[in-house]
Parts: C-alpha cells; structure tokens; sequence
C-alpha cells in the first residue's frame, strides 16, 4: 500500500513569489492534515480536513495561505505572497477516522 | 504555550542498553499520546500510541508508559540499537479533537 505521497520534496524561491504543494494521502484515510515543522521544533498544525471539511484552520495565515481538499482526495497548500519566514518544512499527514497519523516525506522550502 | 514539552533535546546511549525518552504534557483534556521517530529529510513515522486509560503499551523492543496523575508520559527502547538513531518526537490529541500537538523533539544516537 502507497503512503502519503508529497511533491514536491524541494522548492527554492524569491520571497513575494507563490508556491504549491500537493498531496495524496493513503486511500481510504478522510482526515489529512497540513504540518510545517520549523528547525529544531515539532510540526505544528495549520490545517486538518474531514473529507473535504477544513474543520480546523486555527492556525493558517489567511493573509497568504490557502489550501483546498477537492473531493476529499488530494490536497494543495498555496502560499502567496511567500516571506522569508516561511522558510520550513512542510509535511501532510491523514488518518482513517481513528487511527494514528501517517506522514508523508515533506516539502522542504527555502525561501530567499 | 507548549502543551507538550519534551526536554530533553539530546540523548545518548550505548548500544545494548535502554533508552529512555521523557515527556510531559499540561493539558488535562488529552487523552491519546503518540511517539513518532524521524529520520533526516524523512517525514514523522509512528511507533507506539497508549490511550489515557492504560498506563503501559508495549510492542516489542518498545514500551511506552504513561502516568496521567503526573501528566508524563516516557518511551523504554530495549535493547538500543544502533538504528534507533533519530529523532523522536511525542504527541498527544483530545478533548474531542484529533489535532495532534508535538514536543519539540530528542534527538537519540546510539552509540555502536
């Protein structure tokens, strides 16, 4: 069985620019969940998704983050305008309805 | 405010013994705690979980206690092997929510 699958791994850019990420969580799992884990810190949530649901964006930046689950499938995290401090990891993770959460590999985002 | 706090940021042990990684928590509402191991450039991967209403987990080499009174929670890896070498992180998730919240980590080498 295919875990979550992120992309892509790496992404360079100038600030002010866009990015997106995408991910395809393992099939049949209707909770994905968007972490970005900072160096030297754990993931942090910035959104968790119930099929196609967002039931908790507490911690999304609305100014410049969006993100959108189409048929409560795969996933794309946009962040437009990009900061500096955007610079993190950026991992997705989902879950069947009462299991553990697997991750997938990451984005790693730089910032420049 | 970190809700769970793991303070350990290092630890060191030689191959053949126990491990012993620490975190405590101090939201009163969580009820289900997690240890994720991660390696470099990889995403979190589950170990263990215990729910709030069992005080020891054990699957094999790993054994996870948790004493609630105290609200801490710890991971026994015995013995230690050389491929343990990570990073681990702690979580936990309740009071009605599936939001997982991370420690910030400890990073585990042991020693051949």
């Amino acid at each position: 069985e295919a875990g979550v699958v992120q992309s892509p791994r790496y992404k360079i850019i100038e600030k002010k620019q866009p990015v997106a990420f995408w991910c395809n969580p393992i099939s049949g799992h209707n909770t994905l969940y968007w972490y970005r884990q900072n160096l030297g810190q754990g993931p942090e949530l910035l959104i968790r998704y119930e099929n196609e649901e967002a039931v908790d964006d507490s911690q999304l930046p609305k100014d410049r983050f969006s993100a959108e689950r189409l048929k409560g499938v795969d996933s794309t995290l946009k962040i437009q305008p990009a900061e500096l401090g955007d610079s993190a990891v950026y991992l997705c993770a989902s879950s069947s309805r009462l299991g553990e959460a697997f991750f997938g590999q990451g984005t790693r985002l730089t910032v420049v | 405010d970190q809700q769970v706090k793991q303070n350990s940021p290092s630890l060191s042990v030689q191959e053949g013994r126990i491990s012993i990684l620490n975190c405590d928590y101090t939201n009163s509402m969580f009820d289900y705690f997690l240890w994720y191991k991660k390696y470099p450039a990889e995403g979190p991967t589950f170990l263990i979980s215990i729910s709030s209403i069992k005080d020891k987990n054990e699957d094999g080499r790993f054994t996870v206690f948790l004493n609630k009174s105290a609200k801490h929670l710890s991971l026994h890896i015995v013995p230690s092997q050389p491929g343990d070498s990570a990073v681990y992180f702690c979580a936990a998730s309740g009071g009605g929510s599936e939001k997982l919240v991370f420690g910030k980590g400890t990073k585990l080498t042991v020693n051949p």
